[in-house]
């Protein structure tokens, strides 16, 4: 069955460095999204992105935020200057088209900010 | 079986026994929802999904109820298993084609042999 994959599985970064969280939804599919889950709490959404820009966003998602379509397989999540409060799992997740549903999401990654 | 009436953050059974975990879910124009499970170090894996025009779905060993009255939501699961031990999520989504998932507190369920 095709998956959402995300790399790294864990990151460690410097607090104020940038990160670069990487997925690669699965082939088909059209929009994406980003969510991230505090430890012990319900998975939030970052934002989304649909033809080749964002489609929604969520008060998290501020000027530190980015996301990329850089090809054709790819979609990535940059932080500009990690704070410690960014420590948390980030998932992706896609869907074939806008209507279709479920959401499928990949195994996260896990950033740690020192 | 256990019940719970409300929702609770962690729930125990015996293998075997029936488990229902309970939402509540907040926007009135949210037309479907979703029964995530989270097993450790994964991501949410899709269990089962209803929408609004439907009161009751079955899958295999799991049943979704909507109760649009109250805005809640259930997951039966039949004859638990050790395997079925993980997180569980509830989630929402309003009638705009698109829309971001909005997640519910989720439920620990941990089976014992």
């Amino acid at each position: 069955e095709p998956e959402v994959t995300q790399t790294p599985s864990h990151q460690v970064t410097q607090m104020g460095q940038e990160v670069i969280l990487r997925c690669v939804p699965i082939s088909n599919h059209l929009y994406f999204y980003w969510y991230r889950q505090i430890l012990g709490q319900k998975v939030e959404f970052l934002v989304s992105f649909y033809n080749n820009e964002i489609s929604e966003k969520s008060e998290i998602f501020d000027d530190q935020f980015s996301v990329e379509r850089p090809d054709g397989s790819n979609f990535t999540l940059k932080i500009r200057s990690t704070k410690l409060e960014d420590s948390a799992m980030y998932f992706c997740a896609s869907r074939e088209t806008p209507w279709s549903q479920p959401q499928h999401f990949g195994d996260g990654t896990r950033l740690s900010i020192l | 079986g256990e019940s719970v009436g409300l929702h609770l953050p962690t729930l125990s059974v015996q293998e075997g026994d029936n488990s229902i975990i309970n939402c509540a879910y907040s926007n009135s124009a949210s037309d479907y929802f979703i029964w995530y499970k989270q097993e450790s170090g994964k991501g949410p894996q899709f269990i089962i999904d209803i929408r609004s025009n439907m009161d009751k779905r079955q899958g295999q060993r799991v049943t979704v109820l909507l109760n649009k009255t109250v805005k809640h939501l259930s997951l039966q699961i039949a004859a638990t298993q050790p395997g079925d031990s993980a997180v569980y999520f509830c989630a929402e989504n309003r009638r705009q084609a698109g829309t971001a998932l909005i997640f519910g507190k989720g439920t620990t369920l941990s089976v014992s042999s």
